[in-house]
């Protein structure tokens, strides 16, 4: 199984800062990185697909990079709706693991 | 809209079996994979079965197979996930989800709570 692994698991940070939160496979997914936002007691919402193609109607202060075992998701300045957990998937193979996430708090 | 209606969890004992169901509305069911990802109290995301739009194949996460069983009907819309042989481990909210053939996961359901308890 390809292991995903997220740092830092939590962020306390503030209103207006700068965020990037990285996510790292234990092999060779090419582009295959989803990055989800989920709120206490929601459903995971997608953000980004295929490492960096931001989703419709997702703020452009989101962003994403990377390509094969390296990626990385920015949030350039964070607002009070952006405190939330975050999660990398790989939808490379079966089975389509996530990372641990990654939690941020205010600070 | 797209609209995912999870139904069936409850408290059920160790051993015993549950069968969840999803309600799937607002796009064209027969063109997308369908998942069932789990999330343990506190805990991060697990994901657990997937079928493809025609339900031909089935896969599974090592921690289920051989215990649950994932199944689709086109006809009504649904995408259920029979669980056996169940254990405290199982607890955790059941979320459906649907994905485009690249295996991306764009819609979530609201989730179901399954407790495992004596």
């Amino acid at each position: 199984d390809i292991q995903m692994t997220q740092s830092p698991s939590s962020l306390s940070t503030s209103v207006g800062d700068r965020v990037t939160i990285t996510c790292r496979a234990s092999q060779t997914i090419n582009n295959y990185l989803n990055w989800y936002q989920q709120k206490p007691g929601k459903a995971p919402k997608l953000l980004i697909s295929d490492a960096s193609n931001l989703q419709s109607g997702v703020p452009s202060r989101f962003s994403g990079s990377g390509s094969g075992t390296d990626f990385t998701l920015t949030i350039s300045s964070l607002q009070p709706e952006d405190f939330a957990a975050y999660y990398c998937q790989q939808s490379y193979r079966i089975p389509y693991t996530f990372g641990q996430g990654t939690k941020l708090e205010i600070k | 809209q797209v609209q995912l209606v999870e139904s069936g969890g409850g408290v059920v004992q160790p051993g015993r079996s549950l069968r969840l169901s999803c309600a799937a509305s607002g796009f064209t069911f027969s063109r997308y994979a369908m998942h069932w990802v789990r999330q343990a109290p506190g805990k991060g995301l697990e994901w657990v079965a997937v079928t493809p739009f025609d339900g031909t194949n089935k896969y599974y996460a090592d921690s289920v197979r051989g215990r649950f069983t994932i199944s689709r009907d086109n006809s009504k819309n649904t995408l259920d996930l029979q669980m056996s042989s169940l254990k405290l481990e199982d607890t955790a909210v059941y979320y459906c989800a649907r994905s485009d053939i690249v295996a991306t996961i764009d819609y979530w359901g609201q989730g179901t709570l399954v407790t495992v308890s004596s």
